[in-house]
């Protein structure tokens, strides 16, 4: 199996863009999660789907931030009129089934100028 | 709530010594999983293990153990013999058994192994 993949791995804008990101997960994997992660902190959760269902949203996910999963296979990430505050690493995770190991992605690196 | 925490930000080493990363958790669930996860410079976040709540048996895979007690809930995670490749911030990670089962990270502790 080929692991989790995003793209693109790095981002850079100007503020009040709007930036999507892609993550493919590991094939046959229901469960596909985001989380950001900025310097020095652990990721933190901000969505998650299961199959094309989004089931959870963190209240860090304000409404600037949409998520997909269109055929509960890859998915999207969207942030509208970025702020410089949202920089981070943005990573998905996906993972086989309840209990089961979330596997990440290299992570799409965001700068908001 | 679930919490992580990492009390140890930076530890640096000299190569071939031991080294101990502590992990201390809060949870309410009676079923839970614990996690940890190695980041290098490259930024991925590789898996190391996984452990569920009944099974309070330590690990050894190669140089790596780990020691779960859930009597302080705790989840240490040492490396024997360490090696510059063991260069890393590595992350503990708690997730419940319900719903989404997100994982609930520490701050993570950079080990820095000197040749």
């Amino acid at each position: 199996d080929t692991g989790v993949s995003q793209d693109p791995r790095h981002k850079i804008t100007k503020r009040g863009q709007n930036v999507t990101f892609r993550c493919d997960p590991i094939s046959e994997h229901n469960r596909l999660y985001w989380y950001r992660q900025t310097l020095g902190q652990g990721p933190e959760f901000l969505t998650y789907f299961q199959n094309e269902a989004q089931l959870e949203k963190s209240r860090l996910l304000s409404d600037r931030f949409s998520a997909e999963r269109p055929k509960g296979s890859f998915s999207t990430l969207e942030i509208q009129r970025t702020e410089q505050g949202d920089s981070a690493m943005y990573l998905c995770a996906s993972s086989l089934g309840q209990g089961l190991t979330q596997y990440f992605g290299p992570g799409t690196r965001l700068l908001v100028l | 709530a679930q919490k992580v925490t990492q009390a140890q930000t930076e530890i640096s080493v000299v190569e071939k010594e031991d080294v101990t990363l502590d992990c201390v958790y809060e949870t309410r669930d009676t079923t839970y999983y614990l996690f940890w996860y190695k980041q290098p410079p490259s930024g991925e976040l590789v898996f190391l293990i996984r452990r569920n709540s009944f099974d309070e048996q330590n690990e050894i895979s190669g140089r790596y153990s780990w020691n779960f007690q859930k009597s302080t809930s705790s989840f240490n995670f040492t490396i024997t013999a360490s090696q510059v490749v063991d260069s890393a911030v590595y992350f503990c990670a708690l997730s419940g058994n319900q719903g989404a089962q997100k994982l609930v990270f520490g701050q993570g502790t950079r080990l820095t192994i000197n040749p």
